[in-house]
């Protein structure tokens, strides 16, 4: 099993519609990230969390929200779809510490159209 | 704020050709630095990493030393193949106020064909 996984994996939906994605990790990690990829524009985050009562914005989080279930679950919510959110969703977990990188999700694919 | 600029892509190489992407950074305090990897279709993976001044980092023929004086991360490798044919993302995690946040460059594709 993957350490860190997403669902789905590619979805389609339409304009106003609410979509969830959802990311579980096997870690054991605190702190849980959600980041953004558009082409040219690398990876931009969403919102992070550090433990399951700490969640924060990061630098694009107009039009989207976030659940801490638990240690190991953390969803992303878009309220009311629109097209500019068509882009590659990726969940990440990370260690404590500057010295570790992060470990990824495969990603999720959302088109809104 | 953090910041990472890489070179500008794509880039497109033939196999056994000598490989440059360039990678700068603005931090504050003292980031560690990263290049992570995506095949097609896949998540990021990482490459390798540095976590202090004039530390290198080294992972399947690729290599990166952290140069605190040019505030630079290039990556290297002597000899491409076609399977290293993906994306590739210089990053960095920086202490301070952005603690345990990673800060990515734009990312620079590259091509190798045989």
């Amino acid at each position: 099993d993957a350490d860190v996984t997403q669902t789905p994996r590619n979805r389609i939906t339409k304009t106003g519609k609410r979509i969830m994605l959802e990311c579980s990790q096997t870690k054991g990690h605190d702190r849980m990230y959600w980041y953004r990829q558009d082409p040219g524009l690398g990876l931009r985050l969403i919102y992070y969390s550090f433990d399951v009562k700490d969640i924060n914005k990061g630098e694009i989080s107009d039009g989207y929200s976030v659940s801490r279930q638990a240690q190991a679950k953390f969803s992303l919510s878009l309220e009311s779809a629109i097209p500019n959110q068509t882009a590659l969703y990726f969940c990440a977990t990370s260690d404590e510490g500057r010295n570790y990188g992060y470990t990824f999700g495969s990603g999720t694919r959302l088109t809104v159209v | 704020g953090d910041s990472v600029t890489q070179m500008e892509g794509p880039v497109t190489l033939s196999e056994e050709a000598f490989l440059t992407i360039n990678c700068t950074y603005t931090a504050t305090g003292y980031p560690s630095l990263f290049w992570y990897v995506q095949y097609p279709g896949e998540g990021l993976q990482l490459l390798l990493k540095a976590t202090k001044a004039d530390d290198k980092g080294s992972n399947k023929g690729f290599e990166a030393t952290y140069r605190k004086e040019t505030t630079s991360f290039h990556l290297e490798k002597g000899s491409v193949q076609v399977s290293d044919s993906a994306v590739y993302f210089c990053a960095l995690r920086a202490g301070g106020t952005s603690y345990g946040k990673l800060t990515f460059g734009q990312g620079t594709i590259l091509t190798v064909h045989p």
